[in-house]
């Protein structure tokens, strides 16, 4: 079974649109992430819940909003689309929100804003 | 979090010892050194963290130098399996920053050759 999954793999769109990507975890964790990495492979976490606490990535754009309908899912929904919004997202989860817990990484969703 | 320094690239032979370098001269006392893993289209992967004392796991050994401000990553006999970008990442017990994420650098591809 897949730790943490995410759908779709591959995402294509055109600028202006509305898009969703969903993120799941079996692992029973409490904290989820959002982590974006571009085309110069910098990869940086945009936000982080526990909880029902949000912490964001003060450099995220208002546009990127997560969801999250239960503890196992935090979806991530993207309004008004631009081309610099293209790069892979990368949803993760831990034990806890804390330094010693190891992040287990989804597959990744390639995003391509055209 | 502190700053690290990796080599951009190595070459390992197949089935011999991968070293993988990674400077933290800046590391305070209360930062771990993680080490995680990016194979090509995956998410990144936890390999092994510590804080003073040698760690190793099934995966690798890491090797913290007395002072701290350096550590090698060993996988003791590398496959093709093992082709990756590997980073080096210190991070705080006291905080996780901005949204508790991990902070990636560019990290260090490693090649394994057969």
């Amino acid at each position: 079974d897949t730790a943490v999954s995410q759908t779709p793999k591959y995402l294509v769109t055109q600028m202006g649109n509305d898009k969703s990507i969903k993120c799941e975890q079996n692992l029973g964790h409490d904290t989820m992430y959002w982590y974006k990495q571009d085309s110069k492979k910098f990869l940086k976490i945009m936000f982080s819940y526990n909880n029902k606490e949000l912490i964001i990535n003060e450099t995220v754009p208002n546009r990127f909003s997560p969801k999250s309908p239960d503890k196992a899912h935090l979806n991530l929904h993207i309004n008004s689309l631009e081309l610099g919004d293209s790069a892979v997202y990368f949803c993760a989860s831990s034990r806890r929100r804390g330094h010693t817990d190891t992040q287990y990484f989804g597959p990744g969703t390639r995003l391509t804003v055209l | 979090d502190a700053k690290t320094t990796q080599p951009p690239s190595m070459d390992c032979a197949e089935g011999r010892a991968a070293n993988l370098p990674c400077n933290h001269s800046t590391i305070s006392g209360n930062e771990y050194v993680y080490w995680y893993r990016q194979i090509h289209s995956q998410g990144p992967q936890y390999i092994i963290h510590g804080l003073k004392n040698n760690e190793t796991n099934e995966m690798a050994s890491l090797i913290i130098t007395e002072d701290r401000k350096s550590s090698t990553l060993i996988l003791p006999h590398a496959t093709l399996r093992d082709t990756a970008v590997y980073y080096c990442i210190v991070r705080s017990i006291l905080s996780g920053g901005g949204a508790d994420g991990l902070t990636f650098g560019k990290g260090t591809h490693l090649i394994i050759q057969p």
